[in-house]
């Protein structure tokens, strides 16, 4: 199995509507990384956290890291067609201070 | 700024050959990195450089797989021979340092058929 395990694997929404992805690490996650890729194209840098507990939002898409620094999670609010894409989870799983490891993906379709 | 250049974008060859991807990456990062990414997975680190030094190349396939980053700037990938396994997208990436978020290039699509 993999060192990072995001789900769902794919997901499909209706516009408007709210979704969560998730991102879980069976070791401490000392640095989480949330990319972005569409078809075709390289990833896309969203958020960063660091901290047990931390949480940051950018436009409408919100990260956070759990206290336990495990798991992290992604939430897109009122989901719009441009969220689509694959969404990937990255990690630094040794302390050394880059992220290293990623996740399997999660693709997001939503629907018009 | 001008962000990380790959080339070339896509390439199509026959098991047995040669193939090498090059990177530029964004002025003044010095960490390097070259990722395989197989559809449907997760991007794997192959090969990871400090200015022009290998940090971490314990998942490169060495009996065919290269990498090297002269002068601490351009980097180049090369795969001789190719197996069919090794269809997949190689991406670039750099970094201001190793703490840094990494930025990646449009990546190089590689079909071995």
């Amino acid at each position: 199995s993999q060192e990072l395990e995001q789900s769902p694997q794919s997901l499909i929404v209706q516009e408007g509507k709210n979704l969560t992805i998730n991102c879980t690490s069976s070791k401490t996650l000392y640095g989480l990384y949330w990319y972005k890729q569409k078809y075709g194209e390289g990833l896309i840098f969203l958020m960063m956290l660091q901290k047990g507990g931390e949480e940051k939002s950018h436009e409408k898409i919100t990260a956070k890291l759990d206290e336990k620094k495990q798991q992290s999670s992604l939430h897109i609010t009122a989901s719009q067609p441009s969220h689509a894409g694959i969404y990937l989870c990255g990690a630094d799983l040794s302390g050394a201070g880059n992220m290293l490891t990623f996740g399997g993906g999660t693709r997001l379709m939503v629907k018009p | 700024e001008a962000g990380v250049a790959q080339s070339p974008r896509y390439k199509i060859i026959e098991k047995r050959q040669s193939v090498a991807f090059w990177c530029n990456p964004i002025s003044g990062h010095a960490t390097l990195y070259w990722y395989q990414q197989i559809l449907g997975q997760g991007p794997k680190l192959l090969i990871q450089f400090q200015n022009n030094g290998v940090v971490d190349d314990s998942q490169l396939p060495k009996d065919r797989f290269s990498a090297e980053r002269l002068k601490g700037v351009d980097s180049t990938l090369k795969i001789q021979p190719a197996k069919l396994e090794d269809s997949a997208v190689y991406l670039c990436a750099s970094s201001l340092d190793r703490q840094r978020e990494q930025f990646f290039g449009p990546g190089t699509r590689l079909t071995v058929l």
